[in-house]
């Protein structure tokens, strides 16, 4: 069954540090996500993506938060100068106009 | 703003004590409802989704229901490996697939 896949599964960096998380989506999908998911919240919308530009962000998708879909198969979350309260989970999600589906994550670390 | 509330937050069962977990919502046009699991450090994993009023699926020993306020996650004769967090997501018609989630159940099955 086709996933989403994650890279990497943890990453840590040093405050201030850019990031880029990366993401395989399902193939034949068309809109792609980014959720966070605080240690003990709930999981958080930052952006969505349709047709090569972003269709939705949430109040936490500020400046320092950018997506790309560099090409046919990889899309990315780049966090500039991040903070400490960037750690969390950052989970990639894919859809054709159903379901969503998740990816396994990744855990950000900021230290 | 869309909002999702489920409880119990915590559930323990023992093995083959049915009960029933519950999250209400309140959206501006729903487009769809999603049950989702999660285990610790794994991302979301897609178990239904249900479109409108009186609408129920199942799958092994798990059934959803929906009314126009709430959805019902009934598990029946529960077993150790059903053990994880039970998300639930509504998305809006309005919305470009944004899904607002709730802090889910964390139900512990008990051999």
């Amino acid at each position: 069954e086709p996933e989403v896949t994650q890279t990497p599964s943890h990453q840590v960096t040093q405050m201030g540090q850019e990031v880029i998380l990366r993401c395989v989506p399902i193939s034949n999908h068309l809109y792609f996500y980014w959720y966070r998911q605080i240690l003990g919240q709930k999981v958080e919308f930052l952006v969505s993506f349709y047709n090569n530009e972003i269709s939705e962000k949430s109040e936490i998708f500020d400046d320092q938060f950018s997506v790309e879909r560099p090409d046919g198969s990889n899309f990315t979350l780049k966090i500039r100068s991040t903070k400490l309260e960037d750690s969390a989970m950052y989970f990639c999600a894919s859809s054709d106009e159903g379901v969503a589906q998740f990816g396994s994550g990744t855990r950000l670390t900021v230290v | 703003e869309d909002q999702v509330t489920q409880s119990p937050e915590a559930l323990r069962l023992q093995e083959g004590e049915s009960s029933s977990l519950n999250c209400s919502y309140t959206v501006s046009g729903l487009r769809g409802l999603f049950w989702y699991r999660q285990d610790p450090g794994k991302g979301p994993e897609f178990l239904f989704t249900l479109y409108s009023a009186g609408e129920e699926k199942e799958k092994e020993r798990l059934k959803a229901t929906l009314t126009k306020k709430e959805s019902f996650l009934h598990i029946t004769a529960p077993k150790p490996e059903d053990s994880a967090t039970y998300l639930c997501a509504v998305q809006a018609r309005t919305n470009a697939g944004k899904s607002t989630f709730g802090d889910g159940t964390t139900l512990t099955v008990k051999p």
